[in-house]
């Protein structure tokens, strides 16, 4: 069964610092990986898809990698800002999503 | 365009009541999806629709829930008999497919189940 870890759990940065958020997973075999936020009590907001044959993928300050073969992407924020607090959870599609437990980011003003 | 809606946003009931949570999917989309969110926790995925089949029912925590779809479009997922340990989060999601490289799930807002 697809297993997927996110690392850190938490994160607290200062406002306008770039980031990293890890997301490793145990079953190469995916067709795509799909990078979401969480706000509190709201729903998922999808951020970036990245389909297997792809390696990044570029939305405004946010780039997401992806390396199939070694089980891992990460999610780059550039110039964080306190908007951009939330949890972020990264879901690998095989034939269903399978989600990480996310990273809950706190960026201080 | 509309986005996945679901009903109720909040539902309040008793131990051993029945709940139903609907989903109304994106248009056109093909797969939808059900998660369940308890509190601190990560996403458990439920159970998911190719139509109005469905392929994985794996994920249901018990013969108390149950899930339906009809036309291709809403879903409605029942609880019966519901019991402390069901207060979660229920999520529900859609995309045009259940697998391929271009398949992007959306979310609905969730309907947060409280059983006192």
């Amino acid at each position: 069964k697809q297993e997927v870890t996110q690392i850190p759990a938490a994160l607290s940065v200062p406002e306008g610092e770039n980031l990293v958020l890890n997301c490793s997973f145990t079953d190469s075999a995916i067709y795509n990986l799909q990078w979401f936020r969480q706000d509190p009590g709201k729903g998922l907001t999808s951020l970036l898809l990245i389909q297997s044959s792809q390696r990044e993928q570029t939305s405004g300050r946010l780039n997401a990698s992806l390396d199939k073969s070694s089980g891992r992407s990460t999610l780059y924020i550039a110039a964080s800002q306190p908007g951009d607090s939330a949890t972020y959870l990264c879901a690998v599609n095989g034939n269903q999503f399978y989600f990480g437990t996310g990273t809950s980011l706190t960026v201080i003003p | 365009g509309a986005g996945v809606s679901q009903s109720p946003s909040n539902k309040v009931t008793e131990k051993g009541k029945d709940v139903e949570l609907r989903c109304d999917p994106i248009s056109g989309h093909t797969a939808l999806y059900w998660y369940r969110q308890s509190l601190g926790q990560g996403l458990e995925f439920l159970i998911y629709f190719q139509g109005n089949s469905a392929p994985d029912k794996s994920g249901l925590p018990s013969d108390r829930f149950s899930a339906e779809r009809t036309g291709g479009s809403v879903s409605t997922l029942t609880i019966q008999r519901t019991q402390q340990e069901d207060s979660a989060v229920y999520l529900c999601a859609s995309s045009w497919a259940s697998g391929g490289a271009y398949n992007e799930q959306f979310f609905g807002p969730g309907t947060r189940l409280t059983v006192l």
